[in-house]
């Protein structure tokens, strides 16, 4: 079956350095999501990519889909504390949205 | 709106017992997910509703089954409980035409 992997699986940086993520598939997507966990919270939706080599920021995010829509990326520009969590990239297959989180990277940014 | 609730939020059982979980989805959403998060296998996908039917399921046992009633509500129920269905328990629903999903603050089963 599909598998996401991401990688790192963790991740500590100083605050203020910049922190990339970057998700794996082994078969071409159709689109791909971006989720962030907190700790002790919940997944919460941050983005969605769709087309081929698609770059798209929010503020001090920067996510992007490859050029063969089998790989993304998320890159945080000056990690702040309240970067804090967990990133998971999401991909969906079938009609019917058979959802595949990826094993997720877990940031911890040191003040 | 109010967001996705999800009850109880923490729960302890013995193997062996079952266990129904309850999710009550934002309004308007017509499609909820149910979802298994452990830290040895990180957060899986159990099965997905929409309109009271089951639109996909993951790789679990039969053990896992779910439900969803006119009104969109779904609960998930686990039979036979082992030790190993330790885990956050995750509900999310959406807009069916959308992929963005809102999740609910799970429920924490304990299995002793």
């Amino acid at each position: 079956g599909q598998q996401v992997m991401q990688i790192p699986q963790y991740q500590h940086v100083q605050e203020g350095e910049d922190f990339t993520t970057y998700c794996n598939s082994s078969t071409t997507l159709s689109n791909i999501q971006w989720y962030k966990q907190r700790p002790g919270g919940h997944p919460v939706f941050l983005i969605q990519l769709v087309k081929s080599g698609e770059v798209k920021k929010q503020k001090r995010l920067t996510f992007q889909f490859g050029e063969a829509k089998k790989n993304s990326s998320l890159h945080i520009t000056a990690t702040q504390t309240t970067d804090v969590g967990t990133y998971f990239c999401v991909m969906n297959s079938g009609g019917y949205q058979k959802v595949t989180f990826g094993t997720g990277t877990k940031l911890q940014v040191i003040p | 709106k109010a967001g996705v609730t999800q009850t109880p939020r923490y729960l302890i059982k013995t193997r062996g017992q079952q266990v129904t979980l309850s999710c009550s989805p934002i309004s308007g959403h017509r499609s909820v997910s149910w979802y298994q998060q452990t830290p040895g296998q990180g957060l899986q996908f159990l099965f997905e509703y929409f309109s009271e039917t089951q639109r996909n399921k993951g790789n679990f046992p039969g053990r896992f089954s779910g439900r969803q009633f006119s009104n969109s509500r779904s609960e998930m129920n686990v039979s036979t409980l082992e030790l190993g269905d330790s885990a956050l328990y995750l509900c999310a629903s959406r807009v069916q035409e959308v992929n963005e999903q809102y999740f609910g603050p799970g429920t924490r089963l304990t299995v002793t």
